[in-house]
Parts: C-alpha cells; structure tokens; sequence
C-alpha cells in the first residue's frame, strides 16, 4: 500500500465548478499535512497547509480527518486557471521528511 | 530573490556516462533534498541532507552520490548513467525541525534523458 494515495483523475470540470479531491494516508503519526500544485513540466508549488481545524484560502479550502485519515481538497468557482495536478503530501510519521502523493489532475473546460 | 536553483535545466547522456546536478538556495535553510519524478509514480527521495556535510538515503538512492560540503549547496552525482536513471530531478529546501507549515522549496527542475 502506497503511504499516500490519490485518485490520478482527470477530473474534467466546466469553469465555474466546485471539485474536491481526496488523499488517504497510512502513518496515523503524521503531523504535517499540505497540497502542492504542479504545472505540466514545472517544479511543484506549495498550494496551501491543512491544519486539523480545516482551513481556508479563497476559494480554495482543506479538511483534514484524522481518524480516517484522509485529506481533502475543495475548489469552488473553478478558473481555466486551476487547471494542474494536485500533490498531496504528508509528513513522514513525526520526521521533517515529506512523502508526495502521485497528484490528481484537474481540468477546467470553457 | 533567487529561491532555490537547479542547473542545467536539460541534459542528455549515454550509458555509462557520469554527470553532476547542481542545487543551490539563498534562503538559508538547513535541510535540502534530491528528488526524482517519473510519470504515475510521484516524487521519490534520493538523498537528503540535514545539514553542512551530513547526508542520508531516501528512497531511492542506489546509483546516486550526494555532496554538501556549503549549507547552501547540495549536489547530486551520476557516476554510470542508465536508461533507468531517466527522470526529472528536483532539488527542494526546507527549514530545521518539524515540518510544521512550511513545507518545502523546490527548483525548476533538471530533465534528464539517459540513452
């Protein structure tokens, strides 16, 4: 079983739609949790963190379920612009060391 | 405000041939990391560096040497290229301790084709 698991998608979105991915971890001791967006043939950025009360970033909002452990990601208003794969990534157990999802890749359609 | 910077950005090599990838970041951050990504199968470590002159395997480290003689500056080395070895190679940084919410700094990265 891969440490992090993510639907690779495509999801294939009109503008103006709200999508959501998901992410499962397997180590209950991670701690540290974010998404990372990648543009085709570009290094990945870092999108936002999750934190465990859930949070939120325009239109852009994570959740995080520590006893099922599984992470989730929310774009509401969906832009041409968000088009990209979507990298979950999580901490390692309790160590500084990230493991990265494969990504779920999101188009957005006119 | 450079970031994090990887050189070259493109590279072929033949079998057997060895190459060293540059990694460089201004912003004074302790830890550093190699990085390779293949198409369906995420980013994978190769090497990481907790500081000047220390490093430790990731993942995938066989066929990889790593170099950290200045904290700013982490090399990663190809002694005998092979066809597996193709990949994009990412060089990221990070601050010490927890992760906490800061997470990592990546480069633009290399692409690396070994034929």
């Amino acid at each position: 079983r891969k440490e992090v698991e993510q639907d690779p998608g495509p999801f294939n979105v009109p503008e103006g739609a709200t999508v959501a991915f998901n992410c499962t971890y397997s180590n209950s001791a991670s701690q540290s949790f974010f998404w990372y967006r990648q543009d085709c043939r570009k290094e990945p950025k870092l999108l936002m963190s999750v934190y465990s009360s859930g949070n939120e970033d325009g239109r852009f909002t994570a959740q995080l379920n520590r006893a099922s452990q599984y992470i989730s990601l929310l774009i509401r208003d969906s832009k041409l612009s968000d088009s990209a794969t979507y990298l979950c990534v999580v901490n390692r157990g309790s160590s500084y060391k990230l493991i990265f999802g494969s990504g779920t890749r999101l188009l957005v359609r006119p | 405000n450079a970031g994090v910077t990887q050189t070259p950005k493109f590279r072929v090599l033949k079998t057997g041939q060895s190459m060293t990838l540059l990694c460089a970041q201004d912003m004074n951050h302790e830890y550093m990391y190699w990085y390779r990504q293949d198409p369906g199968m995420g980013l994978r470590l190769i090497h990481y560096s907790v500081g000047e002159g220390t490093t430790a395997k990731g993942e995938v480290p066989d066929g990889y040497n790593v170099s950290k003689k200045k904290k700013q500056n982490f090399l990663l080395g190809l002694e005998s290229a092979a066809p597996s070895q193709t990949s994009v190679y990412f060089c990221a940084s990070s601050t010490t301790g927890p992760v906490a919410n800061y997470g990592y700094t990546f480069g633009s990265g290399t692409r690396l084709t070994v034929v």
